[in-house]
């Protein structure tokens, strides 16, 4: 284990639905992060939290609705998303986000169905 | 334009073979690289890190970096089965921004007995 962990493993949701993932992380770390890793594509950076505050939303589209109430918790609230949203959602940390050993949990693997 | 090109494979190669796995990338500014493994059902975990040019080697795994032609490699010895993963190339640019990865799409291998 990491010491990164995501709830749920899978979640199925429909277009409609309302849903949140989980990250927590035990290592001290002060840095969160969220990736999205699609079929045939690179991972793919979505939002950083330093501290607690968000330092970068990667021009991701506000039915990703990021939170996090503070530095070993991330959660990211879904809403009227769209099947091509349907991807491997990835929690990383690090030290500090001036560090560059990512710590990854094992993924929440959404299905929009 | 793609940050990071990598080769997706799949490759698949015997017990014992050297496996060599590359990517190339745009931006002058990535000064960190990285290889991350990542097994089936996982999230991705660090292999390699370097910085800036040059040799690293780690066991049976030797990372290289060439910043002039903006290629770097990952070098497998004696290949187990146990390697069989797929290989994430990564790279940040550093200062503020260093916990911002850019990831390739990953090559797949498998090494079979």
């Amino acid at each position: 284990e990491t010491g990164v962990t995501q709830t749920p493993r899978h979640l199925v949701m429909g277009m409609t639905n309302k849903k949140s993932l989980k990250c927590e992380q035990h290592l001290g770390h002060n840095a969160m992060y969220w990736y999205k890793q699609s079929a045939k594509k690179p991972l793919e950076l979505m939002f950083v939290y330093n501290f607690k505050e968000q330092t970068e939303n990667n021009s991701v589209p506000s039915r990703f609705s990021p939170e996090c109430p503070n530095s070993s918790h991330l959660f990211l609230h879904l809403h009227t998303l769209q099947p091509e949203d349907s991807a491997l959602y990835l929690c990383a940390s690090t030290e500090t986000e001036i560090n560059t050993e990512a710590f990854f949990g094992q993924g929440t693997r959404l299905t929009v169905v | 334009q793609k940050e990071v090109e990598q080769d997706p494979g799949p490759l698949s190669v015997p017990e014992g073979a050297i496996v060599s796995l590359n990517c190339t990338y745009s931006n002058s500014a990535f000064q960190y690289f990285m290889w991350y493994r990542q097994y089936s059902r996982k999230g991705p975990e660090l292999l390699m890190y370097t910085y800036s040019s040059g040799n690293k080697e780690d066991g049976r795994f030797t990372a290289q970096v060439d910043k002039s032609s903006k290629y770097i490699s990952l070098f497998i010895r004696d290949s187990q089965p146990s390697d069989s993963a797929t290989y994430l190339c990564a790279m940040s640019a550093g200062g503020s921004t260093l916990g911002r990865l850019y990831f390739g799409r990953g090559t797949q291998l498998t090494v079979w007995p």
